[in-house]
């Protein structure tokens, strides 16, 4: 069973630090990776993906992949009460058909 | 572009009932899944179709069922409802990479 681990939190920062939100998963073949944002009560919203190993930089957001290590990170600078959400990963399944999604990390941006 | 749209929002079933969840995309997405989240839980997928007429078992497809007669449409059959497909249900699309979520069906099963 193919799986993505996240530390399910929840991760508390104070307005304006940096947030990181990290997962692994367990499928060497997967080479396409995303996150995710969902808001209690809401469908996930796509943020960033990444599929070359390296950082990929959109804004207040980072994405880093390190496929030797089977690890996907995200970084909020800056973190404002509105980036209080689950971030959820997902990758790739390696046929391509679906993505496995972890389960979540809850931020939480204190003001 | 509307993106996903799913019918209805919320619905409540008694057990044995049967129902359709409705899916459509307008984005000429050939990729389609539906997928079950429960409480603290991640994203289960249930069922997808690579294009119209093709459809596959995901991880979870016990009591369900689907159809794929069109491009944009991909519905999802509960036949006899048990209090265990209680849950928010979540229709996507997507081309080759990145998937895009509809808002959502809140189901209960009493």
């Amino acid at each position: 069973q193919k799986e993505v681990e996240q530390n399910s939190g929840p991760l508390s920062v104070p307005e304006g630090a940096i947030a990181s939100l990290n997962c692994t998963y367990s499928d060497r073949g997967s080479q396409s990776f995303f996150w995710y944002r969902q808001y209690s009560g809401k469908s996930p919203e796509l943020i960033m993906s990444i599929y070359s190993n390296g950082d990929k930089e959109d804004g207040r957001f980072t994405a880093q992949l390190n496929k030797a290590s089977q690890y996907v990170s995200l970084l909020i600078r800056d973190s404002q009460p509105s980036d209080s959400a689950t971030y959820l990963c997902a990758a790739r399944n390696q046929a391509g058909t679906a993505l496995i999604f972890g389960k979540g990390t809850t931020l939480s941006v204190s003001s | 572009n509307a993106g996903v749209t799913q019918t209805p929002k919320f619905r409540i079933l008694k057990i044995g009932q049967s129902m359709t969840l409705q899916c459509t995309q307008d984005m000429n997405h050939n990729y389609m899944y539906w997928y079950r989240q429960d409480p603290g839980m991640g994203l289960k997928l249930i069922y997808y179709s690579v294009g119209a007429g093709i459809t596959d078992k995901g991880e979870v497809p016990n009591g369900y069922n689907v159809s794929r007669s069109t491009t944009e449409d991909f519905p999802l059959r509960l036949e006899l409802a048990a209090p265990s497909q209680t849950s928010v249900y979540f229709c996507a699309s997507s081309s080759e990479n990145e998937q895009f979520f509809g808002p959502g069906t809140r189901l209960t099963v009493l």
